[in-house]
């Protein structure tokens, strides 16, 4: 059973960096074809898809955010852990870790961790 | 990017009624479309992926169609827990796998 956990502060200052760590249990990181990923959702807005890494440890961004995103994995704890610089007040929302795999459902997200909601303000 | 557009973005229906959600991609991407449902505090639940397949457990009122730039989402005979929003997202080549902005459905 695929299961997902996000984790992290609930609020952060503007100019902040944000650090959220997702936890994950029931697949490896190292089997070809996987990876996991950050999409976030403010509030009463649409989803937005943020960061994945691969068991291969390529890393692919959102374009409008790359400069400010850093993913990436930890194997010996099952993690995967995700920065974002400069925090804004824009940036407050739910934050889901995925599960995604290529070989499956031709890389849809079956499997979301609960949601972390971050805001950001001072 | 890859330009998700869903239409409408919101639609009042009643329990029984047919209802169809479009999503338009600025580019070809084959069928490397999916279809998730929200509900208010909850993650998005997938419900239909490559276009057409039913994701297992998912109500056989659901359905999916397109391909190329064009993709459709329909609901045979609504239920009310089918009133959620309805998201659309592309998963063509490589990242970023862009979501469309959503479709809310309400209770008429």
């Amino acid at each position: 059973q695929i299961t997902l956990k996000e984790s992290g502060p609930t609020l952060v200052k503007p100019t902040q960096t944000l650090t959220l760590t997702c936890t994950f249990s029931g697949f490896s990181l190292f089997t070809s074809g996987v990876g996991v990923g950050w999409i976030r959702q403010p509030p009463g807005k649409a989803l937005e898809w943020l960061a994945l890494i691969y068991w291969d440890d390529e890393k692919r961004y959102s374009p409008s955010l790359e400069s400010r995103l850093t993913i990436a994995r930890d194997t010996s704890e099952n993690q995967v852990v995700l920065t974002m610089t400069k925090m804004d007040p824009v940036d407050t929302g739910t934050y889901y870790c995925t599960h995604f795999d290529r070989t499956m459902f031709r890389g849809a997200l079956e499997y979301w961790g609960q949601g972390t909601l971050v805001t950001v303000s001072s | 990017d890859i330009q998700m557009t869903q239409s409408p973005s919101s639609l009042s229906a009643s329990v029984g009624d047919r209802v169809t959600i479009s999503c338009r991609a600025s580019q070809s991407i084959a069928s490397y479309l999916n279809w998730y449902h929200q509900k208010p505090g909850k993650a998005p639940k997938l419900l239909i992926y490559a276009a057409s397949s039913l994701q297992s457990g998912v109500p056989s009122r659901f359905s999916g169609s397109g391909s190329g730039t064009d993709f459709t989402l329909t609901i045979s005979s609504l239920q009310p827990e089918d009133f959620a929003t309805y998201y659309c997202q592309q998963t063509y080549s490589t990242p970023p796998y862009t979501f469309g902005q959503g479709t809310k459905l309400e209770i008429k």
